[in-house]
């Protein structure tokens, strides 16, 4: 079955420095897709990135970098320079295809990430 | 605004009592979920919906139902058989099969 682990439970740091949340998956399937998505305390998850599993490129939006290693089923997240408003819970997680031909989400456990002043 | 709202933000009810929450998506989305979130945990999947009049048990649907008779809602009752229903709902919606899935803003349940 689809698997992701992360293993850091919580990560605390403080403002300006860079922080790296890890991601180890696994699948079965031969195409898939990756995510990311945000937490803050209000509770509601909002979307940060999707990787496929053939774009092996890593990208960056801003703060926000992603490096995706298919070589050792890897999907870390980078936030570089943090910032309070990054305090929150962050999933990854990843497509898993049903015998109905739906993908549905398997997330990981999630990191908690403190960002002090 | 397009979005996903659910309702109420904060539930109590006692035990035994069956008790319905809210989802409801103005995205024009095809499908959507339900998730279950507990403290330290990822979320789980209970139901998911691809069309209107049809839905499919996720990994954990055992006390719960739900129904889609209109495209933009998906409520989702929790059952007095649910045997531990203390926890953060969590409704999403996607394009046709997904993958890429947009939440609300999560109803917290307190069973009493």
């Amino acid at each position: 079955a689809q698997k992701v682990t992360q293993a850091q439970t919580e990560i605390s740091v403080v403002e300006k420095e860079d922080v790296t949340l890890d991601c180890v998956y696994e699948t079965r399937d031969t195409t898939y897709y990756l995510f990311w998505y945000k937490q803050p305390p209000s509770g509601e998850l909002v979307f940060l990135i999707r990787r496929n599993s053939f774009d092996e490129q890593n990208e960056i939006s801003g703060r926000y970098s992603w490096n995706f290693q298919k070589s050792t089923s890897s999907f870390n997240f980078t936030i570089t320079a943090s910032q309070v408003v990054d305090s929150a819970v962050y999933f990854c997680a990843l497509s898993e295809a049903m015998n109905t031909g739906f993908q549905k989400l398997v997330f990981g456990t999630g990191t908690r990430l403190l960002v002090s002043p | 605004d397009g979005g996903i709202t659910q309702s109420p933000k904060y539930l109590f009810r006692k035990e035994g009592q069956n008790v319905t929450l809210s989802c409801e998506q103005n995205l024009n989305h095809d499908a959507m979920y339900w998730y279950r979130q507990d403290p330290g945990q990822g979320l789980r999947l209970i139901y998911y919906s691809q069309i209107v009049n049809d839905f499919q048990k996720g990994d954990i649907a055992e006390g719960y139902s739900v129904s889609r008779e209109k495209k933009e809602s998906f409520p989702l009752t929790v059952t007095s058989a649910q045997k531990n229903p203390t926890a953060f709902y969590l409704c999403a919606s996607s394009i046709e099969r997904g993958p890429e899935q947009f939440f609300g803003p999560g109803t917290r349940l307190t069973v009493l």
